[in-house]
């Protein structure tokens, strides 16, 4: 059974630019996650959608930030503009529901320059 | 709000030791809690999850303990290998799959 998949590995961009990250989660898992990894630290959830309903997004910077899963199944994540700041690691996962076991993807790694 | 320790923030180890890595939170209101591997430019891999009511959970050369009221869990790891080499991240779940984690143990086994 295939993972969580995410794309793109890599991304590089210059500040102030638009940058969209994608996610897959894995067949059947209805709540999915998005999490922000700096250098160094754990894992921080950004925002946690329930099927297509976004059921937490307390910690999402909605000033830059905006993430979508219009069918319940793939989601993305977009930063406009990007600062340098925003330079992580942007890690999707999924579960069968809440208080269930996360799986993570791999993750995108973001370089804002 | 749920705070998430892990001591130490680094260790290196010579093969075959026994190891212990330590977690504390500071909220004992878990539903609970789940320690992840994750490799260097991967993601992160579940290794145990304890539910609050549990005091323990094995597998292979992996234990990991649960002590709420005090709030701390051990991750012991026997007879380590370089491929045991990789950051050690602990989760604690307050509120129904909403994940706290720690800053995490970078964990080098040296052959």
């Amino acid at each position: 059974e295939a993972g969580v998949v995410q794309s793109p590995r890599y991304k590089i961009i210059e500040k102030k630019q638009p940058v969209a990250f994608w996610c897959n989660p894995i067949s059947g898992h209805n709540t999915l996650y998005w999490y922000r990894q700096n250098l160094g630290q754990g894992p921080e959830l950004l925002i946690r959608y329930e099927n297509e309903e976004a059921v937490d997004d307390s910690q999402l910077p909605k000033d830059r930030f905006s993430a979508e899963r219009l069918k319940g199944v793939d989601s993305t994540l977009k930063i406009q503009p990007a600062e340098l700041g925003d330079s992580a690691v942007y890690l999707c996962a999924s579960s069968l529901g809440a208080a269930n076991e996360q799986f993570f993807g791999p993750g995108t790694r973001l370089t804002v320059l | 709000k749920q705070e998430v320790t892990q001591i130490p923030a680094a260790l290196s180890v010579p093969e075959g030791e026994n190891l212990v890595l330590n977690c504390s939170f500071t909220d004992s209101a878990i539903y609970n809690l789940q320690w992840f591997r994750q490799d260097p430019g991967k993601g992160l891999t579940s290794l145990l999850l304890i539910q609050s009511s549990q005091r323990e959970q094995t597998s292979g050369r992996l234990n990991a303990s649960l002590d709420k009221s005090s709030g701390r869990s051990t991750l012991y790891i026997a007879a380590s290998q370089p491929g045991d080499s990789a950051t050690y991240l602990c989760a604690v779940d307050n509120a129904g799959n909403m994940l706290t984690f720690g800053g995490g143990t970078r964990l080098m086994v040296k052959p």
